[in-house]
C-alpha cells in the first residue's frame, strides 16, 4: 500500500524558515518523480514544486521561485521542501504526491494527508 | 491566477448527469498536455479521478468520464449520488509547470 507521510510543519513568523519532510512507503521510490502541492485554507490546489526521479529535473511555481527548494534522498525514500523567506500567503495545508511517471509530465496518483503551515507574527 | 477556469460550482438532483468544464488556452491543454481530474471530499486529501483525458485508476466507478477537445476539457458524472458531493479539480501542465483549475463543488439536491 502507498503511504505519504508529510511532517514539518507549524506556526512560523513571517521571514522565517521551515523544512517538511515526506516519507514515502509501498512504492520504489527512485522510480518515480514526486511534487509539493498546496491548499490555503478555504482555497483552492496549488502546485509548488516538483522533481524527477534522479533530481534531474526540477520545477517551482512562480509564486515560491527563489524561496522554496525540493529535494529527494533515495536512499531514505524521502521528498524533502525547504522553505525560506516565508511570508502570510504561504499559509496552506502542503500535501505530498506521487507523480505517475519518472520525470513529471504526468499525474499525481497518490497524495499525503497534508502538513499544515501557518505563517504568521 | 489558476490558468485553467471551472465554473464554482454545479448542482443536480441524484441520478442525473452533470458536467465539469476546464477551459484552458493553447500554452496549456491546447498545447497537447494531457488533462487529469481530482476529487476531493470535505475534510480529505485529493484523489486522482481521471487520468491521460479519458482513463479512470482501479476502483473508480465508470460513472466519472473524462474528455478533452481542443483547448478544454469535461468531467461527467452519471447517475449522480449522495456521495458525490465535494470539489472537483482539473489539472494539466503550462509550459512544464504543473497547473490546477479553479475548482468546482459539485453540490446533490
Amino acid at each position: 500500500e502507498v503511504q505519504l507521510v508529510e511532517s514539518g510543519g507549524g506556526l512560523v513568523q513571517p521571514g522565517r524558515s521551515l523544512r517538511l519532510s515526506c516519507a514515502a512507503s509501498g512504492f520504489t521510490f527512485d522510480d518515480y518523480a514526486m511534487h509539493w502541492v498546496r491548499q490555503a485554507p478555504g482555497k483552492g490546489l496549488e502546485w509548488v514544486s516538483g522533481i524527477s526521479w534522479n533530481s534531474g529535473s526540477i520545477g517551482y511555481a512562480d509564486s515560491v521561485k527563489g524561496r522554496f527548494t525540493i529535494s529527494r534522498d533515495n536512499a531514505k525514500n524521502s521528498l524533502y521542501l525547504q522553505m525560506n523567506s516565508l511570508r502570510a500567503e504561504d499559509t496552506a495545508l502542503y500535501y505530498c504526491a506521487k507523480d505517475m511517471g519518472a520525470e513529471w509530465l504526468t499525474t499525481f496518483d497518490y497524495w499525503g494527508q497534508g502538513t499544515l503551515v501557518t505563517v504568521s507574527s | 491566477q489558476s490558468v485553467l477556469t471551472q465554473p464554482p460550482s454545479v448542482s443536480g438532483a441524484p441520478g442525473q448527469r452533470v458536467t465539469i468544464s476546464c477551459t484552458g488556452s493553447s500554452s496549456n491543454i491546447g498545447a497537447g498536455y494531457d488533462v487529469h481530474w481530482y476529487q476531493q471530499l470535505p475534510g480529505t486529501a485529493p484523489k486522482l479521478l481521471i487520468y491521460g483525458n479519458s482513463n479512470r485508476p482501479s476502483g473508480v466507478p465508470d460513472r466519472f468520464s473524462g474528455s478533452k477537445s481542443g483547448t478544454s476539457a469535461s468531467l461527467a458524472i452519471t447517475g449522480l449520488q449522495a456521495e458525490d458531493e465535494a470539489d472537483y479539480y482539473c489539472q494539466s501542465y503550462d509550459s512544464s509547470l504543473a497547473v490546477f483549475g479553479t475548482g468546482t463543488k459539485v453540490t446533490v439536491l
